[in-house]
């Protein structure tokens, strides 16, 4: 099966806690991205890496981190999570930069 | 920076009839994805149409580039097209910008 896979589904976490999301795409794809969808649904761009380089970084706090192995996988580190950090993490590839894009299922995030 | 506004916000329909949702953006797009996001969360690549018409089983996507629109349309709509729509531009090449969505319900 050809697809973008995140895991996990769902995590549950305190303040101030490390977490780290994993995204893996199969599709054959140069480039993947990271989005955060708040509580309004509202998603935006992250990450993104184009064969293993970064080439997008919005602003967004440095507790978080990409990395890449290779250009199938892409996770997402966050250190000491805060409680803004509740959010869905979708994960996205596609052939090239400005392409058509496919998203994981997403990892929902819940900061107590 | 870039905005996408989707309009309507929410749309309540009888099955069989048929919607139209629009998109408005505020500088060039060189690309432009329609998604649909299940109530549980996936997102789905429905069509990518960056100028002109395109179909796809019931769907029709029509974006007219020069006025900064695009549109899609749900004919004969189904209980299981309920969810929210989601129309993305690129601009730049390499970052997709997300409209705030329609949310659709189809009831039977």
């Amino acid at each position: 099966e050809t697809a973008v896979f995140q895991t996990p589904n769902y995590h549950v976490t305190q303040v101030g806690n490390e977490v780290s999301f994993n995204c893996k795409q199969t599709l054959g794809h140069d480039t993947m991205y990271w989005y955060k969808q708040d509580s309004k649904k509202l998603l935006k761009i992250m990450f993104s890496y184009n064969n293993k380089q970064l080439i997008v970084n919005e602003t967004v706090p440095r507790r978080f981190s990409p990395q890449s192995s290779d250009k199938a996988h892409l996770n997402l580190r966050i250190k000491s999570v805060e409680p803004e950090d509740s959010a869905v993490y979708l994960c996205a590839s596609s052939l090239d930069r400005g392409l058509e894009q496919y998203f994981g299922p997403g990892t929902r995030l819940t900061v107590l | 920076g870039q905005q996408v506004q989707q309009s309507p916000a929410s749309l309540v329909l009888q099955e069989g009839e048929n919607a139209e949702l629009q998109c408005n953006f505020s500088s060039t797009a060189t690309q432009l994805q329609w998604f649909y996001q299940s109530p549980g969360g996936s997102l789905v690549s429905l069509l990518s149409n960056p100028s002109g018409t395109k179909h796809t089983g019931r769907l029709t996507s029509t974006t007219v580039t020069k006025e900064r629109r695009s549109s899609l349309h749900i004919s004969s709509s189904q209980t299981t097209d309920s969810g929210t729509y989601l129309c993305a531009i690129f601009n730049m090449g390499y970052k997709l910008t997300f409209g705030t969505g329609t949310s659709l319900l189809v009831d039977p």
